[in-house]
């Protein structure tokens, strides 16, 4: 069975760019979710997809970024445009079952804005 | 807002060695309690978890964990560490109100 996967796995970009990072969760998994981490700190939650539609977008840190779920398959997060303090690892997870299941991660994307 | 405070950022043992890692959350509610590692270029991998019963649960590699609520702590233990173990650890708590939250990690190494 296929895991969890990101594209890229690596983004350079200069400020004021725009990236889309890409999530293909585990077929079949309803649940998706993205995380970020910055420096070495906690992997902080950003949003949770069922199927299509947004569970929970509260750790989405402003309006320059913006998920999608088209269809309920894949993921795309988009940032527009891309500030210095957006750099990190940005990881997906998904999970068949939202109570608390275990959630499978990708590799991650590590962005890095200049 | 719920936090995971993880007590160590970075441990260094010698193999054979026990190890604790340190996990406290702030939570007052139903939790779901659960370690991550993610080994040099690998994807975070669930360790074990923690849902209801035997608060002293056993995960993958002879790890465990205890959960004791009234101290609001979920310690990671293994006895006797292997090199292979240097990996990342992280503590995850999923509460009944949707969210999940981790801590920021914790690096072990061990030394062969």
């Amino acid at each position: 069975e296929a895991g969890v996967t990101q594209f890229p796995s690596h983004s350079v970009i200069e400020k004021g760019q725009t990236v889309t990072l890409r999530c293909d969760p585990i077929s079949g998994h309803d649940n998706l979710y993205w995380y970020r981490r910055v420096m070495g700190k906690e992997i902080k939650f950003l949003l949770h997809f069922v199927k299509e539609s947004k569970q929970d977008e509260s750790g989405m840190p402003n309006n320059r970024f913006l998920a999608e779920r088209t269809g309920g398959t894949y993921s795309t997060l988009k940032v527009q445009p891309a500030e210095l303090e957006d750099s990190g690892v940005y990881f997906c997870a998904s999970s068949q079952t939202r109570q608390g299941d275990e959630q499978f991660f990708g590799p991650g994307t590590r962005l890095t804005v200049l | 807002a719920q936090s995971v405070s993880q007590h160590n950022h970075h441990v260094i043992l010698s193999e054979a060695a026990s190890l604790e890692l340190g996990c406290n959350y702030s939570y007052g509610g139903t939790v779901n309690l659960f370690w991550y590692v993610q080994y040099p270029g690998q994807h975070l991998q669930l360790l074990l978890k923690y849902f209801s019963g035997d608060p002293l649960v056993k995960g993958i590699k002879g790890f465990e964990a205890e959960f004791i609520k009234s101290k609001f702590s979920f310690n990671l233990r293994k006895p006797s560490v292997q090199w292979s173990d240097t990996a990342e650890y992280f503590c995850a708590v999923y509460t009944n109100a949707g969210k999940s939250t981790f801590g920021d990690g914790t690096t072990l190494t061990v030394k062969p």
